[in-house]
């Protein structure tokens, strides 16, 4: 099966600029999330999506981060405007939604996109 | 706020000797824990995984641990091999929701 996409891969960017990455999680898989991972540290939660809900986001920067996932397939994130400290991979990441809708179940992620901030 | 503390930052192992890697969690409420590996330039891969019923879990070379009433779980490696040598990430969820990461392990194993 296909896995879970992300572009750009690499983004360059200057601070106070926006930046926009998109995701597209593995077909029928219900949950998503968006993850920081500074270099050096673990991946950070900033937002999980149910379908075409969002189910937590209590560490999302919401004054400069958005998440939308219209259609319960593809997601983007956005920041804006970006600061120095937003340099770090951001990954995107997919779970089968299991019984209960509880998402116990493995998370694949993509290949990320490496953001840097200058 | 509720976090995963994971142990040793840095190991370093002779290959076929055995690694272990612990980690101690936060949230009584935190009822799965998976491991993910991690090699260099590459996405994370789940490796194992355990859930709160079970105290523990053995695919091969691999095996984890899980102590509910100290909140910790260990990842045990057994007859480690140079491609065993990566960042190994433990993190803890409830219910699949409030995933929280380690802060990782980076594991190299010496031919």
């Amino acid at each position: 099966e296909a896995g879970v996409a992300q572009s750009p891969r690499y983004k360059i960017i200057e601070k106070r600029q926006s930046v926009a990455f998109w995701c597209n999680p593995i077909s029928g898989h219900a949950t998503l999330y968006w993850y920081q991972q500074i270099l050096g540290q673990g991946p950070k939660l900033l937002i999980q999506f149910q379908n075409n809900g969002v189910v937590d986001d209590s560490q999302l920067p919401k004054d400069r981060f958005s998440a939308e996932r219209l259609k319960g397939v593809d997601s983007t994130l956005k920041i804006q405007p970006a600061k120095l400290e937003d340099s770090a991979v951001y990954l995107c990441a997919s779970s089968f939604l299991g019984l209960a809708g509880l998402s116990y179940n493995e998370q694949f992620f993509g290949p990320g996109t490496r953001l840097t901030v200058l | 706020g509720e976090n995963v503390e994971q142990h040793p930052s840095t190991l370093s192992v002779q290959e076929g000797d055995s690694a272990v890697i612990k980690c101690t969690y936060s949230d009584s409420a935190s009822n799965y824990f998976p491991w993910y590996k991690q090699e260099l330039g590459k996405r994370p891969q789940l490796i194992i995984d355990i859930r709160s019923n079970v105290g523990e879990k053995k695919d091969q070379r691999i095996a984890v641990t899980l102590n509910k009433t100290a909140k910790h779980f260990s990842l045990h490696i057994t007859e480690t091999q140079p491609e065993d040598s990566a960042v190994y990430f433990c993190a803890a969820s409830t219910g699949g929701f409030k995933t929280i990461f380690g802060a990782g392990t980076r594991l190299f194993v010496k031919a």
